[in-house]
């Protein structure tokens, strides 16, 4: 069965300190690719999406995700965090045959220290 | 370009009844996705609809239904309503042969 898995439930940065969030995905073709950010009481938004071609893919905000095929992986980095990055983070995969029919994990949430 | 808007923000209902929720989707988006979302889990694919009709749907059961309009806004539909479908529902818009969802607001359902 396809799925995505987001092993870390909750992870403890300080600020300025470098972000790396995981992401393993199964499928049985490698699936488009995103991850959704969202603030508690609110909806998700895109920070940045896979498809194809260049494996490392640049976000909003100064995110940046990198997908490996060899590893089943689509990691999420950040060099420098900011204390707004807190909040929750889901990686999530389509199967390109199912269009817009999305696959999340269960979530990363990612506090910041001062 | 408006984007994703959903209503109402917050509701309360009790066991057995039914809910209506509304969503309307972003202007030139032609599908809508629907999504569950529990305290402290990853949204859940509901169902998706494309052309008024169903697309494709997860694992819920009948009870949760949907309607798109030719504006391409959209209802989901709980009937019978139980305490675990208290959650945050999630609309989603995009384009048939598309491949980004985006998503709006959320509405919160309690179910005492």
């Amino acid at each position: 069965a396809q799925s995505v898995t987001q092993p870390d439930i909750h992870i403890t940065v300080s600020e300025g300190a470098s972000l790396e969030l995981r992401c393993n995905y199964s499928y049985g073709a490698t699936p488009y690719l995103f991850w959704y950010v969202q603030s508690p009481g609110q909806g998700l938004q895109l920070l940045l999406k896979y498809f194809s071609g260049d494996t490392l893919v640049q976000g909003i905000k100064g995110f940046e995700a990198e997908f490996k095929r060899s590893q089943s992986s689509f990691n999420l980095r950040k060099p420098s965090v900011h204390w707004s990055d807190a909040a929750e983070y889901f990686c999530a995969g389509d199967d390109y045959n199912q269009g817009g029919k999305l696959i999340f994990g269960q979530g990363t949430e990612l506090s910041v220290k001062p | 370009e408006t984007g994703v808007t959903q209503s109402p923000t917050h509701l309360i209902k009790t066991r057995g009844q039914q809910v209506t929720l509304r969503c309307s989707s972003q202007s030139g988006h032609n599908t809508v996705s629907w999504y569950q979302q529990a305290l402290g889990q990853g949204p859940q694919f509901i169902f998706q609809y494309y052309r008024e009709e169903e697309n494709g749907r997860g694992n819920f059961p009948p009870r949760f239904s949907g309607l798109q309009f030719p504006n391409y806004s959209s209802e989901l539909n709980v009937n019978a309503l139980e305490l675990d479908d208290s959650a945050l529902y999630l609309c989603a818009s995009g384009r048939q042969g598309g491949e980004t969802q985006y998503f709006g607001p959320g509405t919160r359902l309690l179910v005492l």
